[in-house]
């Protein structure tokens, strides 16, 4: 099963630039992720936003979260290099299951 | 430091073997979680564990196998029952319960390629 979905499937930018990526899923959620993926590496958590929350800030990350529409949004500003990544969203299916979208890859221009 | 130690990184397999890949992870985590990765594409959940002795299939768990026999350990055997087998696989584990809230950690994952 595939929950969420990310749009664009690839962004390209230049160094500086805010880089906008945005998730779409299908069921209700308790919670929302989103991860970071360097080439050929494992994921790392980003940030977690709840259902009740409608945005949340972490460095120059900013997550918000449109329950009624079933969407979410990751902002990052003031893009670096070292950006250049793929970024998924992934929300709780089931008891335990943690399901994935496709993944934005970004890529940070210098 | 704590974290999630996947082995080996890389692996050759030829068609028709059995391969092990191993999992290990000294953060205290109940649940445990295989995904595998294609190229350019999301990740699809195989097998996951929230106790030991204790798993349930993911979404494609067909040619897989798992045991959970320690807390801290959750291989994954690609039999030669996986027609395509060759993807990157990805380790991962997680509290449980609502302070766990399902955040993952990951492992730096391991390649394995049918020959």
């Amino acid at each position: 099963s595939q929950q969420g979905e990310e749009d664009p499937q690839a962004l390209s930018i230049q160094e500086g630039e805010n880089a906008t990526m945005n998730c779409s899923y299908k069921t209700s959620i308790n919670n929302l992720q989103w991860y970071r993926q360097n080439s050929g590496r494992g994921l790392v958590h980003l940030i977690l936003i709840r259902s009740n929350e409608r945005e949340k800030h972490s460095g120059r990350l900013r997550v918000t979260l449109d329950t009624s529409k079933k969407s979410s949004s990751l902002l990052i500003t003031a893009s670096r290099a070292a950006d250049t990544a793929s970024y998924f969203c992934a929300t709780v299916e089931g008891a335990q299951k943690l399901v994935f979208g496709q993944g934005t890859r970004l890529t940070i221009n210098p | 430091d704590g974290g999630i130690t996947q082995s080996p990184k890389y692996l050759f397999r030829k068609e028709g073997q059995n391969v092990t890949l191993s999992c290990e992870q000294n953060l205290n985590h109940d649940a445990m979680y295989w995904y595998r990765q294609d190229p350019g594409q999301g990740l699809r959940l195989i097998y996951y564990s929230q106790i030991v002795n204790d798993f349930q299939k993911g979404d494609i768990a067909e040619g897989y196998s798992v045991s959970r026999e320690k807390k801290e350990s959750f291989p994954l055997t690609v039999t030669s029952a996986q027609k395509n087998p060759t993807a990157f696989y990805l380790c991962a584990s997680s509290r449980t319960g609502v302070a766990g809230a399902n955040v993952l950690t990951f492992g730096a994952g391991s390649r394995l390629t049918v020959l």
